[in-house]
């Protein structure tokens, strides 16, 4: 099973709204990752944990807020979002490189969260 | 700057066609060579992937051609169907944390 979940499909919410993206692995990945991606381009890295620690910050604006509960959960808070942080958000997930017996590269991307802010 | 660059931007093709797409890198710290098939409003799938140490894989109807020399890599799909009509993104990797960089994408169109 290489399946990540993402919750909402789809959001729609206004520049001074709160709310939360959600993503889910069963894949015992130590690895999660969020990425935006804008219509015709490539996925955008934002947010990387490793072991539930943030590892990587790829200087996103602040009012993208990522939490990472549990190895199997990882969110992304919106607060004060602009009309141009419309894209689909995806989520994914890597088992991560534990050392040369357990080399594993593969990274498996969840459907996206269509993001629309008015 | 693109670490990955990938062409042609757009692909059209004869069904039972052989479409071709190129990529190609600098950094020689990348160690693993994935390509994402990505149908629209959907996430980007891992479809095939190559390592360096490999000239050419083959899954089903899909081949991978690496040449490390010329630091470039190409997807080739085979008996092409207009079910493959989608966004094809190469990417390389590196790091402890499976870093990947992605190309800029291709679409191809697959014409019945």
């Amino acid at each position: 099973d290489t399946e990540v979940t993402q919750t909402p499909k789809h959001l729609v919410m206004g520049m001074t709204n709160k709310k939360s993206l959600k993503c889910e692995q069963h894949m015992g990945h130590r690895a999660m990752y969020w990425y935006k991606q804008k219509a015709k381009k490539p996925p955008e890295l934002m947010f990387v944990y490793s072991y539930e620690k943030l590892s990587i910050n790829e200087s996103v604006p602040s009012r993208f807020s990522p939490e990472c509960p549990n190895s199997s959960l990882l969110n992304l808070h919106l607060h004060a979002l602009q009309p141009e942080d419309s894209a689909l958000y995806l989520c994914a997930s890597s088992q991560g490189r534990v050392g040369r017996e357990g080399l594993n590269y593969e990274q498996y991307f969840g459907p996206g969260t269509r993001l629309t802010v008015t | 700057q693109q670490q990955v660059k990938q062409s042609p931007q757009s692909l059209i093709v004869q069904k039972g066609g052989i479409p071709i797409i190129n990529c190609a890198y600098e950094n020689t710290a990348f160690d693993y060579f994935p390509w994402y098939q990505q149908f629209p409003g959907k996430g980007p799938a891992l479809l095939i992937a190559i390592r360096p140490d490999v000239s050419e894989k083959k899954e089903g109807r899909f081949t991978i051609s690496f040449n490390k020399s010329a630091k470039q890599f190409s997807l080739h799909i085979m008996d092409s169907q207009p079910g493959d009509s989608a966004t094809y993104f190469c990417a390389a990797v590196w790091g402890w944390a499976n870093n990947l960089f992605f190309g800029t994408g291709t679409r191809l169109t697959v014409i019945p």
